[in-house]
């Protein structure tokens, strides 16, 4: 079956305690994304990749990192996680860049 | 950044009835998406619209893109509960640094009373 995994899908962390966000999917889609979900304000990018070794910025991506080393994962890492940074965190693949974006099941972030 | 206004941000309607929703913006798009999303899980693609003035169905939902490529709605007839949910438009940029990058709008709450 087709799918985009995250792990974990609830976490709840204190300020500044590093945390990694795990996103694997098995379509060998080349794109993969990671956005984060607060209310009214809809989805926004944090980063982007187009390949292995090759990432990008998105639209908020103050405050986070990602690598790709391997086609199939994009973990999104935060190293020093504030209260800010609670949000609804999406993973994402995709064929092309602007192309159907197949989402993970979503990581529900709590940083108090 | 491209900006994608959604209107309403909430919507709640009795069953059986009609209903749209709005997607706009200033600028244009090559394309633009409209996704379904449930609680607990990631959105989901409905459809894709690449042509000015297309009009694509699905079933109950009908989905447009405007002439000039700023626009889309979605029209939903005859609505029922298993509508409720999110929806989501996302418009792929045309041009510069942000070329084939995808902006979501704020995302519209439908809920469908029985």
């Amino acid at each position: 079956e087709a799918q985009v995994t995250q792990n974990p899908r609830y976490l709840i962390t204190v300020t500044g305690k590093k945390l990694t966000v795990t996103c694997s999917q098995n379509m060998n889609h080349e794109y993969m994304s990671w956005y984060r979900q607060d209310p009214g304000l809809g989805l926004r990018q944090i980063y982007y990749s187009m390949n292995v070794e090759v990432t990008d910025k998105g639209d908020v991506p103050e405050g986070y990192k990602v690598s790709r080393k391997e086609k199939r994962n994009f973990p999104l890492i935060l190293e020093s996680p504030s209260p800010n940074q609670t949000s609804l965190y999406f993973c994402a693949s995709s064929l092309f860049l602007s192309g159907e974006q197949y989402f993970g099941p979503g990581t529900r972030l709590t940083v108090t | 950044t491209q900006l994608l206004e959604q209107s309403p941000q909430f919507l709640s309607i009795q069953e059986g009835e009609n209903l749209t929703v709005y997607c706009n913006s200033s600028s244009v798009f090559s394309s633009l998406q409209w996704y379904r999303q449930e609680p607990g899980e990631g959105p989901v693609l409905l459809v894709t619209v690449v042509t000015g003035g297309e009009v694509k169905k699905l079933k109950r939902l009908t989905f447009q893109f405007g002439d000039a490529r700023k626009d889309s709605s979605l029209h939903i007839t005859a609505a029922q509960p298993g509508d409720t949910g999110l929806y989501l438009c996302a418009g792929s940029s045309v041009g510069g640094t942000s070329y084939g990058k995808l902006t979501f709008g704020q995302g519209t709450i439908l809920t469908v009373h029985p």
